[in-house]
């Protein structure tokens, strides 16, 4: 069974400008997380979707976005990049079915954003 | 907000070595997990623990749910060389609701082993 694909894998990019980071879960997953991982801070959630739902959001400003299509696959837009955007963005999957067996999280291995 | 803090930060052990860590809060956490993070890649998870005191054992690795469900501790015994990494623990956030996998990550302890 396949593992959590994500692309690309390192990017690099300037201030101001855009990016947009892609996910596809493991199959048969329908709920995909975000999570940031920075030395300073951790690990962060960003957001979680479910069945193209935005199900969850953490606490970032609205310049990181997310949507995911009805095959599960899920991407990431960061807008108007600041230097401080610059870290390792993980995607998560999980076969969700709204019972009791939480943060059971399959990562991928990633994507690292430098912004110069 | 919730916080997961763990300790120690770092260790370095010799190989053989048992090794013990541990994860506190000042909330309460319905769920435990702990998870490896190998240098390049995701966090892979190891043990998931749901009920306050349960004792889980995965191989080498034990890890066990704090009666007061503020705290957690995982133990690797007779460390070996890929046991290399960043160890996290993480729980559901409170209130993000049953099935939901918004998770609150502790800062890691990164384990070094002496060969």
């Amino acid at each position: 069974k396949a593992g959590v694909t994500q692309t690309p894998r390192y990017l690099i990019k300037t201030r101001g400008q855009q990016v947009t980071l892609s996910c596809s879960p493991i199959s048969g997953h329908r709920s995909v997380s975000w999570y940031q991982q920075t030395p300073g801070q951790g690990l962060q959630f960003l957001f979680e979707y479910f069945s193209e739902t935005q199900r969850n959001k953490g606490n970032f400003p609205g310049r990181f976005s997310g949507r995911q299509f009805s095959n599960s696959r899920s991407e990431m837009n960061v807008s108007t990049l600041e230097l401080g955007d610059s870290a390792l963005y993980l995607c998560a999957s999980s076969w969700s079915q709204g019972g009791n067996l939480t943060g059971e999280l399959f990562f991928g291995e990633g994507s690292r954003l430098t912004v110069l | 907000g919730q916080q997961l803090n763990q300790s120690p930060q770092s260790m370095f052990i010799q190989e053989g070595e048992d090794v013990s860590m541990n994860c506190t809060s000042s909330s309460i956490f319905n769920t435990w997990l702990w998870y490896k993070q190998d240098p390049g890649e995701g966090p892979v998870l190891l043990i998931a623990l749901y009920k306050a005191g349960e004792l889980t054992s995965n191989g080498r690795l034990t890890a066990q749910f704090g009666i007061t469900r503020k705290d957690s501790f995982l133990n690797i015994s007779a460390s070996i060389p890929s046991d290399v990494g960043i160890y996290f623990c993480a729980g559901p956030r409170v209130g993000s609701g049953a099935g939901s996998y918004q998770l609150t990550f502790g800062k890691g302890t990164k384990l070094s082993v002496i060969p």
